[in-house]
């Protein structure tokens, strides 16, 4: 079963709007965490912003936010005045612990166009 | 500085060979991983090593092998290549076994097999 679902294959925004960016998840685990990275055109994976499970508050990261809703399963990020340089792929991904160890699992991304 | 780094960065190979991608992290991280991206965009964990034992060992073919010399490297070596095995490849470390430890990603590893 999949466990995190992204499903805006590509998302337009209008420079210096803002833009949110759905993720929804799945799992029976209740300690977990959310994580967004983007990936422009060169390739290379950026953190933007993590979110645990017991975090009480949304994350904040500069433009970055979380809009965590732990009973609906969703954790979508949201980006205020966009950039043109935020043009690239957005993946959500969740943490879940496995011998110990922080395995990401990946959402199938978004590409998220900026238009001037 | 760079805090993960990959080499190559682009490797084409033919079918058949047998390949080395470096990693290394001088972030002082604990655990390192290997990811594959496909070329729908699509990451998947392949290994991952904490204090140079594999913790994680994902259902890949065993033509795939980790090794760490110790903890600030974790190298990914192929065998008999494929046309499959055709993908970005991505390094990555994290600090510890907290549940909130980022990953932090290498700039990625561009096989191409012919």
């Amino acid at each position: 079963a999949q466990k995190i679902t992204q499903t805006q294959p590509g998302m337009f925004v209008q420079e210096k709007e803002a833009v949110t960016l759905d993720c929804t998840y799945d799992t029976s685990d209740p300690s977990y965490g959310l994580f967004w990275y983007k990936q422009p055109s060169s390739g290379e994976m950026i953190f933007l912003i993590y979110q645990g499970s017991y975090d009480q508050q949304n994350a904040t990261e500069g433009r970055y936010s979380l809009n965590f809703q732990k009973a609906r399963k969703s954790a979508n990020l949201v980006i205020s005045a966009s950039q043109l340089g935020d043009s690239a792929m957005y993946f959500c991904a969740m943490r879940e612990e496995k011998g110990g160890a922080n395995n990401l699992f990946f959402g199938t991304g978004t590409r998220l166009t900026v238009i001037p | 500085d760079t805090a993960v780094s990959q080499t190559p960065k682009y490797l084409v190979t033919q079918m058949g060979n047998d390949k080395s991608i470096k990693c290394e992290q001088n972030l002082g991280h604990d655990t390192m991983y290997w990811y594959k991206q496909d070329s729908k965009k699509f990451l998947k964990i392949m290994f991952s090593y904490n204090n140079k034992e594999l913790i994680i060992n994902e259902t890949v073919p065993n033509r795939f092998s980790p090794k760490s010399p110790d903890k600030a490297h974790l190298n990914l070596h192929i065998n008999s290549l494929e046309l499959g095995d055709s993908a970005v490849y991505f390094c990555a470390s994290s600090h510890g076994l907290a549940g909130g430890e980022t990953q932090y990603f290498g700039p990625g590893t561009r096989l191409l097999v012919l």
